[in-house]
């Protein structure tokens, strides 16, 4: 079994300032890691993932996140935020050798970005 | 392509009313079928998956329950709907070692 704990459950920056949401995860076996988007009364939407290879991993809007195996953690960050950033994100674990590849949410943060 | 539907988008039912959530993929077959919750102020939780026609595998025991009637259709019920049942209902599809969400349903529950 997988477990996410996502460290902030608010963060709010100026825009144009650098933000790390943190996230760190638990399992007995090798792992995918995903960060998930939400903007305000929508569904979700794949930021970004980590499957194999690079540990670090570029997204989309241009966030990153970096896989760091021996500290069990995988933050993303963006070096300069935008007022349309602001919106739900999730972190998500599945286990690979999981049959259908069931995901692991951490209970989210908001990223709240400020004029 | 594949697409994923979900309808209603919104709901509102009084407390003790029935459900029906539906959920349908285009473009692909059997694929595993999943419905998440995400209540208010709170993150995801899986509810149920399925890997094939009349296969449910519960995570969490309450008063919903899922159907897979058909190969591409996914739907979440509950025969009398509480207080606790309000929330936001993702309906999501695996492939490629990834997820792929719906739009969502709001269901409140008055």
């Amino acid at each position: 079994a997988q477990s996410v704990t996502q460290l902030d459950s608010q963060v709010p920056v100026f825009e144009e300032a650098p933000v790390e949401l943190r996230c760190n995860y638990s399992s007995s076996v090798s792992v995918y890691l995903f960060w998930y988007v939400q903007y305000p009364n929508q569904g979700l939407q794949l930021l970004l993932k980590y499957l194999s290879g690079s540990t670090l991993v570029k997204g989309i809007n241009g966030f990153e996140a970096e896989f760091n195996k021996s500290q069990t953690s995988f933050h993303l960050r963006k070096p300069s935020v935008h007022i349309s950033d602001t919106a739900e994100y999730f972190c998500a674990v599945s286990g690979r050798e999981t049959s259908g590849s069931r995901l692991t949410f951490g209970e989210g943060t908001q990223l709240t970005v400020n004029p | 392509s594949q697409t994923i539907h979900q309808w209603p988008a919104t709901l509102v039912q009084p407390v003790g009313s029935p459900l029906s959530l539906e959920c349908t993929v285009e473009g692909t077959s059997n694929p595993n079928l999943y419905w998440y919750r995400q209540a208010a102020g709170r993150g995801l939780q899986l509810l149920f998956y399925s890997v094939g026609i009349g296969q449910i595998s519960s995570e969490v025991p309450q008063n919903l329950s899922a159907s897979r009637p058909q190969d591409r259709q996914f739907i979440l019920s509950s025969k009398k709907l509480l207080l606790s049942d309000s929330g936001f209902y993702l309906c999501a599809w695996n492939w490629g070692g990834k997820q792929y969400f719906g739009p969502g349903t709001r269901l409140t529950v008055t």
